[in-house]
């Protein structure tokens, strides 16, 4: 079955600096990865979607400088969160899916706290 | 773009009996209608999901039904277990590639015995 694990599950770092955080997708190609957050009381938000050999679609609200992404090939993404701050804390999911299905499968998640 | 509404915040039933999540979208260009199930301090588990082609799919005690009409979807668990109890999310996404879907803001489920 597909499987995306996500690393690391906790992370704290303090207010200002940056904390990267990783996507693998096991048992199948991950042509879409698409990085959300679920900050506390509120649901996902979607920050953007990468597709290989595609831009990196950002959401409004979110912004490369921020939150760039790098997805070099059919398994492995990450995400890192630049300069932050208190606003920034929450969930952050990774969903990985194969170019021939619209499910996105994703992993058990970064937790991100800011001191 | 697509804006998901998911209509219940909370939801509570007796062991046995169904319960019913609705949510509504904005875009009519959205096509695929995912739902994802979060038990406590657990990711999000896909659960089952409807493209546009169809108004009805069942899996088991899982049926979702779809109203384009309306941009109206809701999922029904028949016979709810204890272990049904969970945050249920609602999501809503073009039919391809270039799109991600949006969620709605859940619904806590509480099955009790």
């Amino acid at each position: 079955g597909a499987l995306v694990y996500q690393y690391p599950r906790r992370t704290i770092c303090k207010s200002g600096t940056s904390m990267r955080m990783e996507c693998q997708a096991v048992g199948f190609q991950a042509t879409s990865v698409a990085w959300y957050r679920q900050s506390p009381q509120k649901t996902f938000e979607l920050i953007a979607l990468s597709t290989v050999n595609s831009a990196i679609k950002y959401e409004q609200n979110f912004t490369q400088e921020k939150f760039p992404i790098s997805h070099p090939n059919l398994s492995f993404s990450s995400m890192t969160v630049l300069n932050a701050y208190l606003e920034d804390r929450g969930l952050y999911l990774c969903g990985a899916r194969l170019s021939s299905q619209n499910t996105l499968y994703f992993g058990a998640g970064t937790r991100l706290s800011v001191l | 773009g697509e804006k998901v509404e998911q209509h219940e915040s909370t939801l509570s039933v007796r062991e046995g009996d169904s319960a019913v999540i609705n949510c509504t979208y904005t875009d009519t260009a959205s096509s695929y209608f995912p739902w994802y199930k979060q038990e406590a301090g657990k990711s999000l588990h896909f659960v089952i999901d409807i493209r546009s082609n169809v108004d009805r799919k069942q899996s088991q005690r899982l049926i979702v039904l779809l109203d384009k009409k309306a941009k109206r979807f809701s999922l029904h668990i028949t016979a709810t277990q204890p272990e049904d109890s969970a945050i249920y999310f609602c999501a809503a996404s073009k039919n391809n590639n270039n799109n991600a879907p949006r969620f709605g803001a859940g619904t806590k489920l509480s099955v009790k015995p």
